[in-house]
């Protein structure tokens, strides 16, 4: 089954400084890898995604790089800011019959310093 | 459209208690997946249901745990004789189906339960 690294387990930053958090998945079917963010106490929520047929997908200061021979992919933050202060979970498809559940990584603390 | 439901988003019990969480999933999903989320960690698969079918339950306790969703009303997970070891966030998340171009492929998470055993 799919098996999803996380590092690292936490990151301090200055504010304005860049952040990248990096997964590695196991399993070289794997077509889709979303990046979610959760506040303390909240839900998580999508940030944002990649699938396989690109390496890299921006969203204003957010991008998602992937290399799918290494099979790792990562998220970089630019300019970060305190409120992208959060937990962050890499995620990869696991294939369940005809359809899939994700598998989450064990999560990135991100510390942004004023 | 509102978002998915979760109930009660927080619930005490003491051990040897049974725990009951509901989750109505976001209006035309049909994929219902439960989440654990121990203090301090990840969020560690359960258990994936479709209408009436459990199509995937290898991340369940073989034993006092147990999830539903029936053909009417929200998904289930209940734990019985609860012990500390159970004291989590119980997330639910829903999707509309198979991941596909159609679909983003994006689960939609509830704020969570979180059950406290004494």
């Amino acid at each position: 089954g799919e098996n999803v690294e996380q590092h690292p387990s936490t990151l301090s930053v200055q504010e304005g400084d860049s952040a990248v958090i990096k997964c590695t998945y196991s399993d070289s079917a794997s077509n889709y890898f979303p990046w979610y963010k959760q506040e303390l106490g909240k839900r998580p929520q999508l940030i944002i995604d990649i699938r396989s047929n690109v390496g890299e997908k921006k969203d204003q200061r957010i991008a998602v790089t992937l290399n799918k021979t290494a099979k790792h992919f990562s998220l970089h933050i630019t300019e970060t800011q305190p409120e992208d202060s959060a937990v962050y979970f890499c995620a990869a498809p696991a294939a369940v019959d005809s359809s899939y559940k994700l598998i989450f990584g064990s999560g990135t603390r991100l510390l942004v310093r004023p | 459209n509102a978002g998915v439901m979760q109930n009660p988003r927080h619930l005490v019990r003491r051990r040897g208690q049974e725990a009951r969480l509901r989750c109505s999933p976001m209006k035309g999903h049909s994929h219902v997946y439960w989440y654990r989320q121990l203090p301090e960690e990840g969020l560690k698969f359960m258990v994936y249901l479709q209408k009436e079918n459990i199509i995937d339950e290898s991340g369940m306790p073989k034993e006092r745990f147990s999830a539903e969703f029936p053909k009417e009303g929200p998904s289930i997970l209940r734990i019985q004789q609860v012990v500390r070891g159970d004291s989590a966030a119980y997330f639910c998340a829903s999707s509309p189906g198979r991941l596909s171009g159609a679909n983003t492929g994006e689960l939609f998470f509830g704020e969570g339960s979180r059950l406290t055993v004494l």
